[in-house]
């Protein structure tokens, strides 16, 4: 069975920080990667996506994602967070187009202004 | 275009009763997913509707839950009888049909709903 991980529960910065969110996930074969944010009284909405390609993914707001294989792993990352990055991010993994989506267990992300 | 739609956004029962929760996915989306948030903790996988048909409920906790999306468009979630530990943030996603990207009509993107927040008193 397909799990992730997430490596902190709550992180706090302040702005101008840089940011690396841990993701980590296990499942042997091809999978598509995705993270997600829910900022606060709003519904889950994707950050950025892996299928294929270029293992460095960009997303809205200025975040990346790095896919490595071999560490089985998809950390997200930011140069400088901001106040109003303040949310909770959520990796998810699926094995197949269409199917199930497992999530990690979320992060929660404190900027302090 | 409207997004994933959910009712309601808070229910508050009592041990016992019965609550039905509805989920109006994005129009056309064939995939139709239900998850489950308690106290904070990951969001679990409930099931997963392919139009009418269920796809994969091994998400189901037990069968005072049951699920419909009765001709494969809107679904309905039932709780029945509603126990302390089901309380929680349910939430309702869809997505495309069944294809692989790049094809830009299937993205591989869940959309979600804002969530029905259930409170078992």
């Amino acid at each position: 069975a397909q799990s992730v991980s997430q490596h902190n529960h709550h992180v706090i910065l302040s702005e101008a920080a840089s940011l690396e969110l841990g993701c980590n996930y296990s499942y042997g074969g091809t999978v598509n990667l995705f993270w997600y944010v829910q900022y606060p009284g709003q519904h889950l909405q994707l950050l950025l996506k892996y299928f294929s390609g270029d293992p460095l993914v960009k997303g809205i707001k200025g975040f990346e994602a790095e896919f490595i294989k071999s560490k089985f792993s998809f950390n997200l990352r930011k140069p400088s967070v901001q106040w109003s990055d303040t949310a909770e991010y959520f990796c998810a993994v699926n094995a197949y187009y269409g199917q199930n989506f497992v999530f990690g267990p979320g992060t929660r992300l404190s900027v302090l202004p | 275009e409207a997004g994933v739609t959910q009712f309601p956004s808070h229910s508050v029962i009592e041990k016992g009763q019965t609550v039905t929760l509805r989920c109006d996915p994005i129009s056309g989306h064939d995939n139709l997913y239900w998850y489950r948030r308690v106290m904070g903790k990951e969001i679990k996988f409930l099931l997963h509707f392919v139009k009418e048909s269920k796809q994969d409920e091994s998400g189901m906790p037990n069968n005072r839950f049951l699920a419909e999306r009765t001709g494969g468009t809107y679904s309905t979630l039932k709780v029945q009888p509603a126990e302390l530990e089901d309380s929680g943030v349910y939430f309702c996603a869809s997505s495309q049909g069944l294809g692989k990207p790049p094809d830009t009509a299937n993205t591989g993107e869940l959309f979600f709903g804002e969530g029905s927040r259930l409170t078992v008193l």
